[in-house]
């Protein structure tokens, strides 16, 4: 089983929905938890970081935490299409401080 | 300020070559992390620099691979007999320090013939 796991996609919303990307770890004790954003041949982007169960917004986005059930997600409201990337959910390790895991991402389309 | 910048911004060479990949973090950041990125995944973690020690190069895949920091601000990723399988993205990530989220510099995309 794989640390982090993400839908591959690709996701496909309309233009001004609200676009939802999920990512569930395996780590029980995990404590820190990131989403990034991956334009096509571009590298990561940090969007949020996040480490305490509930919701953080910033902006469009939001991510909520579940730690009983290994699960963190990011909603993006009002989606445009230059919000067409790749997704990748981030873990740090617990066992090893220094490591972080990354999801493969899941790829989302927005469409005008 | 500026960002993490990494230099080549591609890398072509051939099969049995040795390589130096070149990453120049945000200023003042003590934590630097090297990633490996293939197509379709997510990245792979390398190592760890806090300061001038390799803290963790746990994620190195074998002993072709050896990266330094010796200033501890600019790193080098060192392959030696390149294989076509190291062909990948390179990226380098710095932090203020490793408890801090991290921040990609663009990457150095590797092909071996």
């Amino acid at each position: 089983q794989k640390e982090v796991e993400q839908n591959s996609g690709p996701l496909s919303v309309p233009e001004g929905a609200i676009a939802s990307l999920n990512c569930t770890y395996s780590d029980r004790v995990s404590q820190s938890f990131f989403w990034y954003r991956q334009y096509s041949g571009k590298s990561p982007e940090l969007i949020m970081s996040i480490y305490s169960n509930g919701d953080k917004e910033d902006g469009r986005f939001t991510a909520q935490l579940n730690k009983a059930s290994q699960y963190v997600s990011l909603l993006i409201r009002d989606s445009q299409p230059s919000d067409s990337a790749t997704y990748l959910c981030a873990v740090r390790s617990t066992d090893n401080f220094n490591k972080f895991y990354f999801g493969s991402g899941t790829k989302l389309n927005v469409k005008p | 300020g500026a960002g993490v910048s990494q230099t080549p911004s591609n890398k072509v060479t051939e099969k049995g070559k040795y390589v130096e990949l070149r990453c120049d973090p945000i200023s003042g950041h003590t934590a630097l992390y090297w990633y490996r990125q293939s197509l379709g995944q997510g990245p792979e973690f390398l190592i760890y620099f806090q300061g001038t020690g390799a803290a963790d190069d746990s994620g190195l895949p074998n002993d072709r691979f050896f990266a330094v920091r010796p200033e501890g601000s600019v790193s080098t990723l060192k392959i030696q007999r390149t294989e076509r399988g190291d062909s990948a993205m390179y990226l380098c990530a710095s932090s203020p320090n490793r408890d801090n989220e991290q921040f990609f510099g663009p990457g150095t995309r590797l092909t071996v013939l």
